[in-house]
């Protein structure tokens, strides 16, 4: 299957400061992007879909000002999280559907997640 | 807005037993669905996909599930399971309607002892 790339796979950030999470698909176009938050032991909560070329949908009761989404080219979004706190720390996920013209009919490949943790 | 439900939140079975994971899924709509599956410190991997036509999808690793669409459900069935799936497992439910975002459910944890 496809692969997608996420970076960093860990990180660590004193609390306060700013944190980019790189999300790249390796070997094909994506024209959708999604970016998810995992707590421990629980399932994936749908943060933001990203689209290329336009601002990130963001679901309800996730700040769009503290996870900044940015979708520059059909290949690579990035998440920010801006004046992390601790309550940010989490596994950070994204995933990406194929640029197939019309068709909804693509499954979504998934990075190997970024642990974050805000000390 | 679509949403779905995995009522097994912890399955526990010796090896060679059956498996069936339940999910059920909310829309009114055409839906995709999915399965991952998520090995201890490894990332999601794609076990099945259901778009169309033969409701009985099969996957790997000898996994399959059903779709019964009077049902909203697409469970999730092993004949005979191994040490090394264990795992947590996740449905997951694409609206074709929508702008293309997966739903996951809650995840069931599958432990199977030796």
């Amino acid at each position: 299957g496809a692969v997608v790339s996420q970076h960093p796979s860990r990180v660590i950030c004193k609390s306060g400061t700013s944190v980019k999470i790189e999300c790249r698909s390796l070997d094909f176009q994506a024209t959708t992007m999604f970016w998810y938050r995992q707590f421990p032991k629980q399932s994936l909560m749908l943060m933001a879909t990203s689209n290329e070329g336009s601002k990130a949908t963001y679901e309800q009761g996730v700040e769009k000002d503290k996870f900044l989404i940015n979708h520059a080219s059909l290949t690579l979004s990035t998440l920010t999280v801006t004046s992390a706190h601790p309550e940010d720390s989490s596994f950070y996920i994204c995933s990406a559907r194929e640029r197939t013209g019309m068709s909804m009919n693509t499954e979504a490949f998934f990075g190997q997640g970024t642990r974050l943790t805000v000390v | 807005a679509q949403s779905v439900s995995q009522h097994n939140h912890h399955v526990i079975l010796s090896e060679a037993a059956s498996l069936e994971l339940g999910c059920n899924y909310s829309y009114g709509g055409t839906v995709n669905l999915f399965w991952y599956v998520q090995y201890p410190g490894q990332h999601l991997q794609l076990l099945l996909k259901y778009f169309s036509g033969d409701p009985l999808v099969k996957g790997i690793k000898g996994f399959e599930a059903e779709f019964i669409k009077s049902k909203f459900s697409f469970n999730l069935r092993k004949p005979s399971v191994q040490w090394s799936d264990t795992a947590e497992y996740f449905c997951a439910v694409n609206a074709r309607s929508s702008a293309s975002k997966i739903i996951f459910g809650s995840g069931t944890r599958l432990s199977i002892r030796p």
